[in-house]
């Protein structure tokens, strides 16, 4: 099945850097890269995503970047905001049968 | 929409009793999902369904068991609760199959210790 790795499982930044989180998957036939936002006490919500037919998507202050023959896809934070801090996990699929594979989670502490 | 419901939010278990996290989802969607998430572990897929009357396990099926008699409801039971099922518990669910994938939508999650 498919293994999703996810590094660091921390990570500290002040407010206003940027912030990476990067992910490697196992399966080649994995095509849709959904990254979840846990805040505190709450539940994983969805904040972008990409499909394997596209290398890079970005909505304002997040990015996501694929590099499918690498099996690497990556996530980028500019302009870190305290608001921004949280645990964020990365996951793949295969699209059709929806059985996602989570990574084991960043947690993101934006210093003021 | 309510969106994904579950109760209960907390639950404290004595070894060896049961109980049923009970979900529900009005969003009419065919997929739905159980997770647990221990600290520092990520999100473990338990079992999952299809559709109505259609489960499969997942990655950590054991000490769990799930029905789907309806679109709306997936309720997950745990049977001679163990310490090692101290956790909290997402029921989540998605969209019929599509070949671009879809967004899982969670619910609050249910926080439950097992002593």
């Amino acid at each position: 099945g498919e293994n999703v790795e996810q590094h660091p499982s921390t990570l500290s930044v002040q407010e206003g850097d940027s912030a990476v989180i990067k992910c490697t998957y196992s399966d080649s036939a994995s095509n849709y890269f959904p990254w979840y936002k846990q805040e505190l006490g709450k539940r994983p919500q969805l904040i972008i995503d990409i499909r394997s037919n596209v290398g890079e998507k970005k909505d304002q202050r997040i990015a996501v970047t694929l590099n499918k023959t690498a099996k690497h896809f990556s996530l980028h934070i500019t302009e870190t905001q305290p608001e921004d801090s949280a645990v964020y996990f990365c996951a793949a699929s295969l699209g059709g049968y929806q059985k996602v594979t989570f990574g084991i989670g960043t947690k993101l502490q934006v210093i003021p | 929409n309510a969106g994904v419901t579950q109760t209960p939010k907390f639950r404290i278990l004595k070894i060896g009793q049961s109980m049923t996290l009970q979900c529900t989802q009005d969003m009419n969607h065919n997929y739905m999902y159980w997770y647990r998430q221990d600290p520092g572990m990520g999100l473990k897929l338990i079992y999952y369904s299809v559709g109505a009357g259609i489960t499969d396990k997942g990655e950590v099926p054991n000490g769990y068991n799930v029905s789907r008699s309806t679109t709306e409801d997936f309720p997950l039971r745990l049977e001679l609760a163990a310490p090692s099922q101290t956790s909290v518990y997402f029921c989540a669910s998605s969209k019929l199959y599509s070949e671009i994938g879809n967004t899982i939508y969670f619910g609050e999650g249910s926080w439950l210790t097992v002593v």
